[in-house]
């Protein structure tokens, strides 16, 4: 399979723990996206990568959260200190040089905090 | 007001018939626009490309209107498997801003 991988593919953690996330994007992609979606809500945007440069952020994303894609193939999404509030699915999704609009997305990760 | 808005249904039609769904922009910097559909507990996976011409795949047809700022989406024939989510998204300065999405169910 040559798709957007994404694991852990469930996460359960309690209050106060960290957690991290690995997406392995599509190998010819140059662009990787995080989303975060909750229930009956549209994906929201964290963040997204140009090869290993980070080069945007939103500002849903708090210090809390951190996204490294260190040789500009994998990427990790870290949670510090998570909180009941963060409990969502974390999508990733990659696009090609050629295309940047169309985005392929993995099957994501779901999150749950108690 | 959000950057894009959808009904959210959900949309309950029988199998066979034709639906249409609507969404609009408040962004008219927008730069280009597309439907994505999303199975339940699935990830969004792309459905076509809108441009300003209007586009067809098959039973699907999309149309732009830049002036109004809205999107349309007309699922013709409809099949039990186009039950689904169907999620507005349009693009600003390479960023996807989404639409919270339609929910389709179609009925035998």
């Amino acid at each position: 399979d040559t798709g957007v991988s994404q694991d852990p593919r469930h996460k359960i953690t309690k209050r106060g723990q960290n957690v991290t996330f690995r997406c392995d994007p599509i190998s010819e992609h140059n662009r990787l996206y995080w989303y975060r979606q909750t229930l009956g809500q549209g994906p929201e945007f964290l963040t997204y990568f140009q090869n290993e440069a980070q080069l945007e952020k939103s500002r849903l994303l708090s210090d809390r959260f951190s996204a490294e894609r260190p040789k500009g193939s994998f990427s990790t999404l870290e949670i510090q200190r998570t909180e009941q509030g963060d409990s969502a699915m974390y999508l990733c999704a990659s696009s090609p040089p050629e295309d940047v609009h169309e985005q392929y997305f993995g099957p994501g990760t779901r999150l749950t905090v108690t | 007001r959000k950057e894009v808005e959808q009904d959210p249904g959900p949309f309950n039609v029988p199998e066979g018939a034709t639906v249409a769904f609507n969404c609009t922009y408040s962004n008219s910097a927008s730069q280009s626009f597309f439907w994505y559909r999303q199975d339940c507990r699935k990830e969004p996976k792309l459905l076509m490309s809108v441009y300003s011409s209007g586009n067809e795949d098959g039973r699907f047809t999309a149309q732009l209107n830049r002036a109004s700022q809205y999107i349309s989406l007309l699922i013709r024939d409809s099949k039990l498997s186009d039950s689904a989510t169907y999620l507005c998204v349009v693009n600003i300065y390479y960023q996807l801003i989404w639409g919270a999405g339609t929910k389709l169910i179609i009925k035998p």
